[in-house]
């Protein structure tokens, strides 16, 4: 069955840290891969997919993430964090669209990510 | 770009009385749209969604339902709200393309009492 975890509740960082915010996930055939930002009591932002090409996906805000499919993952990372980081972040997938229903993305439950200063 | 709308933002009702939530879409023409609920600020659980004009999946069995009058509305109805229907509702469009990632309203916050 296709899912999507996202292992840590909450993800704790000091300001100008590096962060981490873990994805992995299980889908059949090649994935589309998304991460969100969600502010409190807003909508979800799209921050950057993965479709194909360059492992390594850069986004907004200065965040990137890697894909990895030997370890089917897509991290979130951002060099150095800022208390203005601190949200909800989602990570999702949707299978290959040539691979048949496309019209759904698999969501992680989401990271709480606090930068203190 | 796609802009999505959606109203009320807050609204509080009685257990018993109808719902309507309403979603305009513009800046993109024939979208997917979606509407999820957020519980207790976290995971999100897909609701409804519709692919085109008066065509509507439902993915879990409950006391709402949803409509798609015109290609860019789509509204999210009860007839007689539950204390369970608390929460956050989003409803969230595809954009121009097929790699699938969604844009989201900024939300309708419901709570019934």
């Amino acid at each position: 069955a296709q899912s999507v975890a996202q292992p840590e509740d909450q993800v704790n960082v000091a300001e100008g840290n590096p962060l981490t915010v873990k994805c992995t996930y299980s889908v059949s055939g090649n994935p589309y891969l998304f991460w969100y930002v969600q502010y409190p009591n807003r909508g979800l932002q799209f921050l950057l997919k993965y479709i194909t090409g360059d492992n390594l996906v850069k986004g907004s805000y200065g965040f990137e993430a890697e894909f990895n499919k030997s370890q089917t993952s897509f991290h979130l990372k951002k060099p150095s964090a800022l208390v203005s980081d601190s949200a909800l972040y989602f990570c999702a997938v949707r299978e290959n669209p040539n691979a048949g229903n496309n019209r759904k993305l698999i969501w992680g439950l989401g990271t709480s990510l606090a930068v203190n200063p | 770009s796609q802009t999505i709308h959606q109203w009320p933002a807050t609204l509080v009702q009685p257990v018993g009385s109808p719902l309507s939530l309403e979603c305009t879409v513009e800046g993109t023409s024939n979208p997917n749209l979606y509407w999820y609920r957020q519980a207790a600020g976290r995971g999100l659980q897909l609701l409804f969604y519709s692919v085109g004009i008066g065509q509507i999946s439902s993915e879990v069995p409950q006391n709402l339902s949803a409509s798609r009058p015109q290609d860019r509305q789509f509204i999210l109805s009860s007839k007689k709200l539950l204390l369970s229907d608390s929460g956050f509702y989003l409803c969230a469009c595809t954009g121009q393309g097929n790699t699938g990632e969604l844009f989201f309203g900024e939300g309708s916050r419901l709570t019934v009492l």
